[in-house]
């Protein structure tokens, strides 16, 4: 199949907090893992990805982790700021008839203050 | 200079209506897409181009018609809208498939009225 669940739909964290994003996939030769963020009105941008012969990936307060095995990914944000308020969506290729990258259903983010 | 640019940002017409939308990429990318965004943030790909040549066509209504004139530009064709096809649709390139970042447009709003 070509799903990709994402948990939660919606995440309230106060400044300073972490926020975990969790998805899970089918497709058991997706081998890229992207999550992009999508502030209010904007497109959506590429902040981080992943491909299959890494475990772990990290970029400043950002991080990418995946368990090939259980077929899950997750972006974990570390001190979070009010401008990481935004829709975050988590994606995978869908290698089937006609490969195509499949996005989650998003996650809400608000970082309070 | 806007790497992928598409024209209009919005678009308020009657239902029945023909609408064009028209995407350009100055990246000198490979693959052109085109994704649906509804109300409830979901996206959803609907077609993607290769150097020209169709590679995906979801289940859309062949009311939808993508036409690309060069591997730089993808044109979206829309006849006898609905109420339905009110969406934000965007357009996006990577270099040259599935496995790579895709760089988004800015995104039209459609709303038929």
């Amino acid at each position: 199949g070509e799903n990709v669940e994402q948990h939660p739909s919606t995440l309230s964290v106060q400044e300073g907090d972490s926020a975990v994003i969790k998805c899970t996939y089918s497709d058991s030769a997706s081998n890229y893992f992207p999550w992009y963020k999508q502030e209010l009105g904007k497109r959506p941008q590429l902040i981080i990805d992943i491909r299959s012969n890494v475990g772990e990936k990290k970029d400043q307060r950002i991080a990418v982790t995946l368990n090939k095995t259980a077929k899950h990914f997750s972006l974990h944000i570390t001190e979070t700021q009010p401008e990481d308020s935004a829709v975050y969506f988590c994606a995978a290729p869908y290698t089937g008839t006609a490969s195509k990258l499949t996005f989650g259903t998003g996650t809400r983010l608000q970082v309070t203050l | 200079d806007t790497a992928v640019s598409q024209t209009p940002k919005y678009l308020v017409t009657q239902m029945g209506n023909d609408k064009s939308i028209k995407c350009e990429q100055n990246l000198g990318h490979d693959t052109m897409y085109w994704y649906k965004q509804d109300s409830k943030k979901f996206l959803k790909i609907m077609f993607s181009y290769n150097n020209k040549e169709l590679i995906i066509n979801e289940t859309v209504p062949n009311r939808f018609s993508p036409k690309s004139p060069d591997k730089a530009h993808l044109n979206l064709h829309i006849n006898s809208l609905e109420l339905g096809d009110s969406a934000v649709y965007f357009c996006a390139s990577s270099l040259r498939g599935l496995n790579e970042k895709l760089f988004f447009g800015s995104g039209t709003q459609l709303s038929v009225l």
